[in-house]
């Protein structure tokens, strides 16, 4: 059972639209990542989120941590093929790290 | 600076043997942690170790082990394997013990088990 929920497992669009990826939870976490994964390749860290209703900006991202810090969301704006890869979110909470089964997106040219 | 390194990159084995993954850190990293990824499960925490001393434990079982050494690096062990440990083993260094710390993985190692 995961306790972090990630919707929807897959996504395939084309480029140049806008997309958004959502990490739930019943638990409360101290913080919450989000990383990328591409084939053959370990998670790249994209944003780390620590305070509920917080929002981070890393060019066309947009994360955000729910203010009951159970959720996040990761907004895409005019994805472009090489946002392509594994999106994973992963919550702490008392030394414990867990990971959500990630967002398969494919953005096609 | 160089990232974080795993060998081998792919092993082969068959039930009931044993294998040793290897991970060096980033220089300077003093935590390593440990992961397992399947498509079925995701990616599912193993243990941490800083300073020489396991911090934290998954729930996985006493099969799997680990240590680190003086100088940072880590090794995962899995004696008895099954054919549902086929798996890619993760290593991820970080600068200080606290989970919520940047973690910098490895490419992973893919392990098959026949």
């Amino acid at each position: 059972t995961q306790l972090l929920e990630q919707s929807p497992q897959f996504l395939s669009i084309q480029e140049g639209e806008n997309l958004t990826v959502y990490c739930n939870s019943s638990s409360v976490f101290s913080s919450l990542q989000w990383y990328r994964q591409e084939p053959g390749e370990g998670p790249v860290l994209l944003v780390t989120v620590v305070t509920g209703g917080e929002v981070k900006k890393l060019k066309r991202l947009t994360f955000q941590f729910g203010d009951a810090r159970k959720d996040s969301s990761l907004h895409i704006t005019a994805a472009q093929p090489g946002d392509t890869g594994l999106y994973l979110c992963a919550g702490a909470a008392y030394n414990d790290m867990r990971f959500g089964a990630g967002t398969r997106l494919t953005v096609k040219p | 600076k160089a990232g974080v390194t795993q060998t081998p990159r792919y092993l082969i084995k068959t039930r009931g043997q044993q294998v040793t993954l290897s991970c060096s850190p980033i220089s300077g990293h003093r935590s390593v942690s440990w992961y397992q990824q399947t498509p079925g499960q995701g990616l599912q925490f193993l243990f941490e170790y800083f300073s020489e001393t396991q911090r934290n434990k998954g729930n996985f079982p006493g099969r799997f082990s680990g240590r680190q050494f003086s100088n940072s690096r880590s090794e995962m062990n899995v004696s008895t394997l099954e054919l549902g440990d086929s798996a890619l083993y993760l290593c991820a260094s970080s600068l200080v013990a606290e989970l919520y710390n940047e973690q910098f993985f490895g490419p992973g190692t893919r392990l098959t088990v026949l």
